[in-house]
């Protein structure tokens, strides 16, 4: 079964820093990543997705996260960071079986709480 | 306004009082699930559905029940609710690519709200 590690359970930042979230997959086929963000207090929001192509993927609001195949990482990078990016973030893996046409769903992480201190 | 609505958000019940959580969309989705979430653990799936009538269990379907009679209404009942199912739990949709199982999972999904449950 495909899982998802996040090893960064709690990341704090002041504004103008620097960010980058871990994230390992397990899974040896062909995969589909996503980032999601949850703000206080409301709903999961994707922030970006990789499917193919380019393995460096530009989300919403600076965010970006570079697929390397061969670390099987999906890590979520953003330049500067500011208050509002406080949140948590969630990676999630999507792999594709193989012939036996059963639907596949997304696998969470434990996702990763960023403080921003202003 | 495209979105997923989930009643109700917030609910305290007792073990063993039967409970429905509804969650409804209006962009026309083939997909929903449902996930809850607990801290340390993520989101973890429990039910889906790739379209009316057809649902399949996630990775923690125990002890939960859902129904797809209607496009648009994806239901979560608990028959006979316990304190560990005390979560906070959300549903989302996505488009579907009919007969495509892994294209219907592979879109974008769109979470609703989520419903906080405690069970006493």
């Amino acid at each position: 079964a495909q899982s998802v590690s996040q090893h960064n359970h709690h990341v704090i930042l002041s504004e103008a820093a620097s960010l980058e979230l871990g994230c390992n997959y397990s899974y040896g086929g062909t995969v589909n990543l996503f980032w999601y963000v949850q703000y206080p207090g409301q709903h999961l929001q994707l922030l970006l997705k990789y499917f193919s192509g380019d393995p460096l993927v530009k989300g919403i609001k600076g965010f970006e996260a570079e697929f390397i195949k061969s670390k099987f990482s999906f890590n979520l990078r953003k330049p500067s960071v500011q208050w509002s990016d406080t949140a948590e973030y969630f990676c999630a893996v999507n792999a594709q079986r193989s012939s036996s046409g059963s639907a596949r769903q997304l696998t969470f992480g434990s996702g990763t709480q960023l403080t921003v201190l202003p | 306004e495209a979105q997923v609505t989930q009643n109700p958000r917030y609910l305290i019940t007792v073990t063993g009082k039967k409970l429905t959580v509804t969650c409804s969309q209006n962009m026309n989705h083939e997909y929903m699930s449902w996930y809850r979430q607990d801290p340390g653990l993520g989101l973890r799936q429990i039910y889906y559905s790739m379209n009316v009538e057809v649902t399949d269990k996630g990775d923690v379907p125990e002890g939960y029940k859902v129904s797809r009679k209607e496009k648009r209404n994806f239901p979560l009942i608990l028959e006979s609710p316990s304190p560990n199912q005390t979560s906070l739990y959300f549903c989302a949709s996505s488009y579907g690519t009919s007969g495509n199982p892994w294209a219907s999972s592979y879109n974008e999904q769109f979470f609703g709200p989520g419903t906080r449950l405690t069970v006493l």
